[in-house]
């Protein structure tokens, strides 16, 4: 129920092409679905965020569709460039007790965006 | 600028050696995470303090501590490291839904 399944593992992207990144998740109570991008050797950084009352959010070049009835999200990232490359963790944030929120993270896809 | 700074970026210490990780956070977030990652995986949340108080992860080892004592501050203990324990550690901070900030992490090794 906790997890958040992401596919795919890895993804290669000619430079200029769409990159799509699926997740999909179970537990009704997550109410917050945000993306990290994550380079070698830094910590994930905040890249868009989605609640589930929105079906589509938009900022740049990147884009979050969610379905909530299919309980799937998805991150589009237009016109890839090879700076772009890293991993990406799609997560599901729910409130826990006590205070404060739980992350669950997908397993990542690693991008390659070749010139 | 305001972020979340962690202190060493790369730390070895000796098997069974305790060893403290720092984090400092100029955001004022009143809660603040601790993560474990390791290669090719996702981060693992080890504890997260809202406020002062502290909520510890079922399945974290009773070999993780940490302390809070002010709000800008936040501390990793692990009292015996083992070879299993080498990971980067991340520091996180938030305020509302999510996780606005991580930190650069602190890569640990374990000899």
């Amino acid at each position: 129920q906790q997890q958040v399944k992401q596919s795919p593992q890895s993804l290669i992207v000619q430079k200029g092409g769409i990159s799509i990144i699926n997740c999909a998740y179970e537990n009704t109570a997550f109410d917050y679905f945000p993306w990290y991008q994550q380079f070698p050797g830094k910590g994930p950084a905040l890249l868009i965020a989605i609640r589930p009352d929105v079906s589509e959010k938009k900022e740049g070049r990147f884009t979050i569709s969610f379905n909530k009835s299919a309980k799937q999200f998805s991150l589009h990232i237009m016109d890839s460039q090879p700076g772009d490359s890293a991993t990406y963790f799609c997560a599901a944030s729910i409130r826990v007790t006590g205070g404060g929120n739980k992350l669950t993270f997908g397993t990542g896809t690693q991008l390659k965006v070749e010139l | 600028d305001a972020m979340v700074i962690q202190n060493p970026r790369y730390q070895v210490t000796q098997f069974g050696k305790p060893v403290t990780l720092s984090c400092s956070q100029t955001l004022n977030h009143n809660v603040m995470y601790w993560y474990q990652q390791k290669s090719s995986q996702a981060p693992k949340l080890l504890f997260h303090y809202y406020d002062k108080d502290f909520n510890n992860e079922a399945d974290t080892p009773d070999n993780f501590q940490s302390r809070r004592p002010n709000t800008s501050f936040c501390f990793l203990d692990i009292r015996s490291p083992g070879l299993g324990d080498a990971a980067m550690y991340l520091c996180a901070t938030s305020r509302d839904k999510g996780i606005d900030t991580f930190g650069s992490g602190t890569r640990l090794t374990v000899v």
